[in-house]
């Protein structure tokens, strides 16, 4: 089955602190990798994409991600979280057949001061 | 604000019902996409549309349906309501019947099934 893995699905971190939410995704799905952010009551936003190019992958509000074909992952990272990254992340990546963006289940990021 | 509107934001129905849940994408945006969120599933694809046609069909269930209209805008009908089917739907948009760029989401409509 197609499928993306996040492996945590509760982040808990001090406010300053780096954080990594680690993704994993199956090799039935395609290597276009996504990471969105829902805040409550909100819809997802893009966070970052991964299509091709350079492994390493720069979005908004600091976060980056790591491609890694070999090990088949795609970590989110940010060298210093805030309060206001308290949020739901998450993973995902387009089926082989480029129709749709299948997700992983979530990981709850909690900033706490 | 993604630009993408979704109706109503909240429904509250009983077992066996129907409803509609309405969208509307972000001006300019041929694709639309749903999703159900709930707690035990996660985001969970249910269809897309491209410019009134139907493109994909994910996990979405027989007594679901859903439809593009020639203005772009799209609804979700859900019927013989079951408790399970409770959950947060979500509309998304994107320009492009291929998902390799951003899907623009909207703020989701809360179904509750008592």
């Amino acid at each position: 089955a197609q499928s993306v893995t996040q492996l945590d699905s509760q982040v808990p971190v001090f406010e300053e602190a780096p954080v990594e939410l680690r993704c994993n995704y199956s090799s039935s799905v395609s290597v276009y990798l996504f990471w969105y952010v829902q805040y409550p009551n909100q819809g997802l936003q893009l966070l970052l994409k991964y299509l091709s190019g350079s492994t390493l992958v720069k979005g908004i509000n600091g976060f980056e991600a790591e491609f890694n074909k070999s090990q088949t992952s795609f970590h989110l990272r940010k060298p210093s979280v805030h309060i206001s990254d308290t949020a739901e992340y998450f993973c995902a990546a387009l089926n082989q057949a480029g129709t749709a963006l299948i997700f992983g289940k979530g990981t709850t990021l909690s900033v706490s001061s | 604000d993604s630009g993408v509107t979704q109706t109503p934001k909240h429904l509250i129905t009983a077992t066996g019902q129907r409803v509609t849940l309405r969208c509307s994408p972000r001006s300019g945006d041929l694709s639309v996409y749903w999703y159900q969120q709930s707690l035990d599933q996660g985001l969970q694809f249910l269809i897309q549309y491209y410019n009134g046609e139907e493109r994909a069909k994910g996990n979405i269930l027989e007594r679901f349906s859903a439809q593009q209209f020639p203005d772009l805008h799209s609804e979700l009908n859900l019927s013989s309501l079951e408790l399970g089917d409770s959950a947060l739907y979500f509309c998304a948009s994107s320009p492009r019947t291929g998902a390799t760029g951003e899907l623009f989401f909207g703020e989701g409509s809360r179904l509750t099934v008592l």
